[in-house]
């Protein structure tokens, strides 16, 4: 089971940054996301499909429509740039599986 | 605070074996959903292995016969045996906490890493 990411997204500050997260199991589990700095270990942005974690800027936000879910940042900042997953589970709920992940490049 | 803190990590010849470990605290290693997600350099996340509060287990493909997770309740320690090493097992492992199954974002919680590195 896979989960499909675009390779990477660029944006210029202030602007809004788009990652999609394609999977078939999608509309049956629920999406969480993660930031992921060089060296440093993921960060959960988004839970549950659209919950943010205490501590995440508004600027992200999640959705989900069918066998895609959505990380959007609103208002990019220079330090969101970093590579950013989608996390989900098979259909069967019985592992964790991961998209391949995006770098978001801020111009 | 949930803390995952790994241990264990280091320089192995190929067909060497490591054990991994990784303190808990804030939670009981027991009764939550435990694993291990494993980054190659340069490489997206993996999920390598599992263990479920009921003490099932889980593996991916690339580590099933020589991988084996467990854990050490009254130390609260989650452990990955790795055996048959490969340079294809070079990465830095994530100790992890409720990826599936949580009641609640403060439970999502990943180690620091430690750095495996397979190598002649």
């Amino acid at each position: 089971y896979e989960l499909t990411q675009p390779p990477s997204v660029s944006v210029s500050p202030g602007q809004t940054a788009r990652i999609t997260c394609s999977g078939d199991a999608l509309p049956k589990q629920y999406s969480y996301w993660y930031q992921q700095k060089a060296g440093q270990a993921p960060v959960l942005v988004i839970y549950k499909d659209n919950e943010r974690p205490s501590g995440i800027p508004e600027r992200f936000s999640g959705s989900s429509s069918g066998t895609t879910v959505t990380l959007t940042i609103t208002g990019v900042h220079a330090e969101d740039e970093a590579d950013y997953y989608c996390q989900s589970a098979d259909s069967s709920k019985t592992y964790p599986v991961f998209g391949g992940g995006t770098k978001v490049n801020v111009l | 605070e949930v803390q995952l803190v790994e241990t264990g990590g280091g320089l192995i010849q190929p067909g060497g074996s490591l054990r991994l470990s990784c303190a808990v605290l804030g939670i009981g290693v027991s009764n939550n959903y435990m694993g291990w997600v494993r980054q190659a350099p340069g490489k997206g996340l993996e999920w390598v292995s599992d263990i479920q509060p009921g003490g099932t287990t889980h593996y991916a493909d690339s580590v099933k016969g020589r991988f084996t997770i467990s854990r050490d309740g009254p130390k609260n320690t989650l452990h990955l045996q790795m055996n048959s090493l490969r340079a294809e097992d070079t990465a830095v492992y994530y100790c992890t906490s409720n990826l599936l199954f949580s009641n609640s974002w403060i439970d999502v919680v990943w180690g620091p890493g430690t750095l495996v590195s397979v190598s002649s």
